[in-house]
């Protein structure tokens, strides 16, 4: 157990929808991050937050936004589903300049 | 751009022997480097990290090298068990950017007993 947790772990969704993924990360980590994994994508970063603040962006497309909360819980939204977003959203945490734990991971379904 | 490959995709070894990932990154100012494993269903465990300014490092039947000037970073496993059966992604990040790991496309271990 890495110590980050991640809800809900599957999602089932029709296409034109908005879901919203939660991650909470290590106790006392600042650095959310988040990882989208397809099969024909492997894992890519999509965006980092520090302390609240969005610290780097990756290939997140425009439909997708993150935000990272006082308490230091992040959210991922992710709006006007397509089909080609069905994959594994994984959130990671760190200290700073230190190593990134992954939670378990959401399965996100669009149909 | 930032990319790093990984081989072999596939790699099938019997119980008890070394197995070998390879991997080369193209920029020249990441310095840092781990190693994860993911199994089915979960999400990536870190099992070893290297960073810039150390050649070699080992954790019991775990090691991985790094040759800065090839740019190329490998992960040995000795003694291989069952359970070590896994897909294994190596990666590549450079702090200053904060922190972002860029992933090889990931290697599906399969240990027989």
């Amino acid at each position: 157990d890495s110590g980050v947790t991640q809800t809900p772990k599957h999602l089932i969704t029709a296409t034109g929808q908005r879901v919203t993924l939660r991650c909470s990360p290590r106790s006392g980590d600042l650095s959310v991050y988040w990882y989208q994994q397809s099969l024909d994508q492997g894992l890519q970063f999509l965006i980092q937050y520090y302390n609240g603040e969005e610290r780097a962006k990756g290939n997140i497309l425009e439909r997708f936004s993150a935000q990272q909360f006082p308490d230091l819980h992040s959210e991922l939204n992710l709006s006007s589903l397509e089909l080609g977003d069905s994959a594994l959203y994984f959130c990671a945490s760190s200290s700073e300049a230190d190593t990134q734990y992954f939670g378990p991971g959401t399965r996100l379904t669009v149909l | 751009g930032e990319n790093v490959e990984q081989h072999p995709s596939t790699l099938s070894v019997q119980e008890g022997d070394s197995a070998v990932i390879k991997c080369t990154y193209s920029d020249s100012a990441s310095n840092y480097f781990p190693w994860y494993k993911q199994e089915l269903g979960k999400g990536p465990q870190l099992i070893i990290d290297i960073r810039s300014n150390v050649g070699e490092k080992k954790d019991q039947r775990i090691a991985v090298t790094l040759n800065k000037t090839a740019k190329h970073f490998s992960l040995h496993i000795t003694e291989t068990q069952p359970e070590d059966s896994a897909v294994y992604f190596c990666a590549a990040t450079f702090y200053n950017q904060g922190g972002k790991l860029i992933f090889g496309q990931g290697t599906e271990l399969s240990v027989k007993p």
